[in-house]
Order: structure tokens, then C-alpha cells, then sequence
């Protein structure tokens, strides 16, 4: 059984950078095909993708995020990471890891999501 | 890219069907077959409910069916159940630029 759980800290200052982990298990990030993504949910709000990553360490991004997001792989600890940087308010969200299935495009697996606040 | 069209809700009384539609453009929803939908509980994270606009996962139930017609499509659940009340999302692929675009959501009650 395939499952995902982010890690990081709950609360950003605004400006910083927020940095989260999501460790896999159950598959290996060298999995081909899949695309390991993050999709973030402000509270009370809708989805929006924020971007991902390939085991080779191909990526892409939102274009509305893109200037401030960085997703990582660590292939040895079976991780990946992101990096969003200058974060206002408009930043908090529930963040989420996410499978996704690149040669039919969709989410297969999702983490349960971890909060992050941005305030001072 | 803008978010995908949703009713903000849609209710129905147990037993009956309802619909709930997502609407795009032809730069996503409109141009590829590559639109799934999620299922998504208070404080839970989202599941995957249909992908490929028809295809269901194994261990959904057929009560949940997909369609699309030009830059629209829909979910229908039939055969509505309280266990259906939830939020649903569509998405989109969008193209190599864009990659993934969400709809905007629609809450089902149950009556």
C-alpha cells in the first residue's frame, strides 16, 4: 500500500521560506511514470497544483509559482521536498504530497496534508 | 490559467442522481480526454473518484460515472447515499505550460 506523509514546520514567518518533506512509502520515488507532486488547499478554499517532480529530476510548476518554488528529490531517503519562498498570508494552506500518474495524469495517492500558517 | 467552473453546490434526496459539471476551455478540459475527479470528506485528504473523464478506479462504486462534452464535463452519482455528501474537484491536464488546473469545487448534500 502506497502511502505518503509530509513533515515541516506549521508556522512561517512572512518573507521566509517554507520548507516541507514528503516521505514515500510502499514505492520507490524511482518508480518510472509517476510524478511526484504537491498540491496545496487554503482553508476553506479549492486545490491548486503547485508542481513536480521526476525521479530524474525533471520538474514543472505552477506558472503563478514558479518565480518561488523549488521541488527536490532524494532518491536514498525515498523523500521529495518543496520550497516556497517569500511566502505572504496568501500562502497558508493545507499542503499536500501527491502521486501522480503521468501517463493518464492523474492523483492516484495523497498524504493526509499538513497545515502551514504564515504569519509573524 | 484560471481555475475550472464548479456549482458551488449541489443536493439531492437519497436514491435520486445529480450532476455536477466543470467547465473549461479548449486549452484544458476542452482539448484533452485527461479530466478526473476527486471526492473529498471534511479534514480528509482528497480521493481519486474517476480519471480519463470515465474511468473509474478499481473499488469505486459504478453509482459514480463520468462524461464530457466540448469544454464541459460531469460527474453523475446515481443512486445518491449520505455517504456521498462531500466536496468534489475536478481536474485538468492543460498542456505542458500550465500542466494541472483544479475546479473550483462543489459541495453535495444529501437532503
Amino acid at each position: 500500500q502506497v502511502q505518503l506523509q509530509e513533515s515541516g514546520p506549521g508556522l512561517v514567518k512572512p518573507s521566509e521560506t517554507l520548507s516541507l518533506t514528503c516521505t514515500v512509502s510502499g514505492d520507490s520515488v524511482t518508480t518510472g511514470t509517476y510524478y511526484w507532486s504537491w498540491v496545496r488547499q487554503p482553508p476553506g478554499k479549492g486545490l491548486e497544483w503547485i508542481g513536480y517532480i521526476y525521479y530524474s529530476g525533471t520538474t514543472k510548476y505552477n506558472p503563478s509559482l514558479k518565480s518561488r518554488v523549488t521541488v527536490s528529490v532524494d532518491t536514498s531517503k525515498n523523500q521529495f521536498s518543496l520550497r516556497l519562498r517569500s511566502v505572504t498570508a496568501a500562502d497558508t494552506a493545507l499542503y499536500y504530497c501527491a502521486r501522480l500518474y503521468g501517463d493518464h495524469d492523474y492523483f492516484d495517492y495523497w498524504g493526509q496534508g499538513t497545515l502551514v500558517a504564515v504569519s509573524s | 490559467q484560471s481555475a475550472l467552473t464548479q456549482p458551488a453546490s449541489v443536493s439531492g434526496s437519497p436514491g435520486q442522481s445529480i450532476t455536477i459539471s466543470c467547465t473549461g476551455t479548449n486549452s484544458d478540459v476542452g482539448n484533452y480526454n485527461l479530466v478526473s475527479w476527486y471526492q473529498q470528506h471534511p479534514g480528509k485528504a482528497p480521493k481519486l473518484m474517476i480519471y480519463e473523464v470515465t474511468k473509474r478506479p478499481s473499488g469505486i462504486s459504478n453509482r459514480f460515472s463520468g462524461s464530457k462534452s466540448a469544454s464541459t464535463a460531469s460527474l453523475t452519482l446515481s443512486g445518491l447515499q449520505a455517504e456521498d455528501e462531500a466536496d468534489y474537484y475536478c481536474c485538468s491536464y492543460a498542456g505542458t505550460g500550465t500542466s494541472y488546473v483544479f475546479g473550483t469545487g462543489t459541495k453535495v448534500t444529501v437532503l
